[in-house]
């Protein structure tokens, strides 16, 4: 079965400065989808972006980026610019190719200090 | 549109009562799902509809979980009898299943269930 696994519980991060959140997966599938969900305070889960595995462009979407290191099974988001209202828990999510089923990991929980 | 609509958002209850949570997904969507949230297991799929069948049902942890979708625009995810440890949030996602490469899931607002 995939596996997502988010090693840091917890990151910080001044306002204005650039954090990167990891997360690695396993799996033996060669067509999948990555994503990135955030759950602020509120806690409805919003899409930050998402990665399809068989582009080898690493997705952005505004202050958010990810790398996306296909042999290594690694994914991680980069946020430029940190901003107050990115204070949330992040998880990182696998989906198998012609599944809709998600596999989420733990999720880091980001603080940004002023 | 409203989005994911889920009801109730907060639910307290006692140990053996039945709990019923209610989902509506955004119009036109044809899958739905079923989450369940815990400090301890993080996000888990419990189960998912495709045009009101239930397609995957492997999540349900037991017996006393149940799930339907009689129509389009309604389901429900019934617990009976309930249990401390069913204390969660649950959630409650939609999208638009196709052909095309991924289909994005919009998540409701959740409810947070509280069995004593």
């Amino acid at each position: 079965a995939q596996t997502v696994t988010q090693s840091q519980p917890e990151m910080s991060v001044q306002e204005a400065e650039t954090v990167t959140l990891s997360c690695t997966y396993d799996t033996s599938e060669s067509d999948y989808y990555l994503f990135w969900y955030k759950q602020p305070p509120s806690r409805q889960m919003i899409l930050v972006i998402r990665q399809e595995a068989y582009k080898q462009q690493n997705a952005t979407e505004n202050r958010f980026s990810v790398n996306f290191q296909k042999a290594a099974k690694s994914f991680s988001l980069k946020i430029s610019d940190s901003q107050r209202g990115d204070a949330a828990m992040y998880f990182c999510a696998y989906s198998q190719g012609g599944s809709e089923k998600l596999v989420f990991g733990k999720g880091t929980k980001l603080t940004v200090n002023p | 549109d409203a989005g994911v609509i889920q009801s109730p958002r907060h639910e307290v209850t006692e140990m053996g009562q039945e709990v019923t949570l209610r989902c509506k997904p955004i119009s036109g969507h044809n899958s739905l799902f079923w989450y369940r949230q815990t400090m301890m297991r993080g996000l888990e799929l419990l189960i998912y509809f495709n045009n009101n069948v239930p397609i995957d049902d492997s999540g349900m942890p037991e017996d006393r979980f149940s799930a339907k979708m009689p129509n389009a625009s309604f389901s429900t995810l019934k617990i009976q009898p309930s249990e401390p440890r069913d204390s969660a949030v649950y959630f409650c996602a939609s999208s638009l299943a196709g052909s095309w490469s991924y289909n994005e899931q919009f998540f409701g607002p959740g409810t947070r269930l509280t069995v004593l």
